[in-house]
Parts: structure tokens; C-alpha cells; sequence
């Protein structure tokens, strides 16, 4: 069985700092995907960022980079230079043939 | 943009009604889900299908069920809805292959009485 978990539920963070969520899973796969999305508040989740398991090398998009630690099956997510708009329900997702997605941690971004 | 569609976005019922959620996507994708959102945000995976009259349930046990008639449609339909049915639906679509982004619609906010 897969699982994803992810222990922050809240997080904060101020204007143009950096901030680091946490995601662990668990899979007997050796071929899976990683993802992070974001949902803002009321409104529709959007892909942040992924990473392809047979990948060593960490993704980044902008100011969104990830941290994959395949071993430790751990992979967070780390944005620089926090926004207002980054605040949101973050969900880290895994996929093997279907998507599961954690908890997710909401993000608060202060001014 | 991504073009997938859900209807109603709220539909407040009366217990023991027989509901129907449409989800819809122009984008050819193969592979469609829904989940389940509880209020504290939690998504589960409920139903998922990967092409035409191909339907598996997900991880979290529910009393929907849905078909898959055309690619383009996946309607999840509730024989008889409960107040235990109520949370937000969220369908979602992609292409085959676990590299594909999946492409959500707006949610539909189910409220049974």
C-alpha cells in the first residue's frame, strides 16, 4: 500500500522569507512519481512541481525547489522568497498507477 | 488552460434523494478521478478510471459509484444521499503515464440535510 504523510499542518511564513514543507511516503514501487499542488483558497488546485523517482537530480521551477531524498523517502518542498499569493492548502502527492495525495499543510504568508 | 468541468459547484439535498455529480473534460485524457475533500481539507481518492468503461474504486471506501461511457464524461452518482455524504467532490483528469499532471475542476460542494 502507498502513503503519504505530511506532518505540518500549518505553516507560516513572512513576505520574501523561505520556508520548507515536509512530505514522507512509503511505496514498494521503484518507479513513482512525485508531486506537489497547490490549492488556494477557493479555488482550484494547480500543479506546483515534480519529480520522476529515478531522477538523483532535486527539480526546481522558479522559486519552488524540492528536496528528494529517495532513501529516506522523504521529499519537501522548499519556496524562496515567499509571495502573498503563495498562500494556500499544499498537498504532496504520489503516484504510481493512481495519485494519493497527505494531509496537506495550509501556508500562511505574513506582510 | 485546462477544460474540465464539474456540475452543479453547490447542491444542498434532502436525505434519501438520488444524486448524480457531472465532471466533464475536453482535453482527450485518458485517466479521470475523483476525490473526496473533507472539510479539514483531507483529499481522498474514491473512484478513478483509465479509458472508456474502465472503473476501479480508490482508497476510501464510499457508497458512489461511477461509469465511464464516454472519455470525455465521468458522472459519480449517489443512489441515496446522507448527511454523511457531505464534503466537497473533486474530479480531475490526465493522460496515461504517472509523469502527466493531473488537471482539476472546480469542486462540487455537496450538502445533504
Amino acid at each position: 500500500a502507498q502513503t503519504v504523510t505530511q506532518s505540518q499542518p500549518e505553516m507560516s511564513v513572512q513576505e520574501a522569507e523561505t520556508v520548507t514543507l515536509s512530505c514522507t511516503y512509503d511505496t514498494s514501487e521503484s518507479d513513482y512519481y512525485l508531486f506537489w499542488y497547490k490549492q488556494p483558497p477557493s479555488r482550484q488546485m494547480i500543479l506546483v512541481i515534480r519529480q520522476e523517482a529515478y531522477k538523483q537530480q532535486n527539480a526546481t521551477e522558479n522559486r519552488f525547489s524540492v528536496n528528494f531524498q529517495k532513501a529516506a523517502k522523504s521529499f519537501s518542498l522548499k519556496i524562496s522568497d515567499s509571495q502573498l499569493g503563495d498562500a494556500a492548502m499544499y498537498f504532496c502527492g504520489l503516484n504510481t498507477d493512481k495519485l494519493i495525495f497527505g494531509t496537506g499543510t495550509r501556508l500562511q504568508v505574513f506582510p | 488552460e485546462a477544460d474540465i468541468y464539474q456540475t452543479p459547484r453547490y447542491l444542498v439535498i434532502g436525505t434519501g434523494k438520488k444524486i448524480t455529480l457531472e465532471c466533464s473534460q475536453t482535453m482527450g485524457h485518458d485517466k479521470m478521478y475523483w476525490y473526496q475533500q473533507d472539510p479539514g481539507m483531507e483529499l481522498h481518492l474514491i473512484h478513478y478510471s483509465y479509458g472508456v468503461n474502465s472503473t476501479e474504486k480508490g482508497d476510501l471506501s464510499s457508497e458512489s459509484t461511477v461509469s465511464r461511457i464516454r472519455t470525455e464524461h465521468f458522472p459519480l452518482t449517489l443512489e441515496s444521499a446522507r448527511p454523511s455524504h457531505t464534503s466537497q467532490y473533486l474530479c480531475a483528469s490526465s493522460e496515461s503515464g504517472g509523469w502527466n499532471e493531473q488537471f482539476f475542476g472546480p469542486g462540487t460542494r455537496l450538502t445533504v440535510l
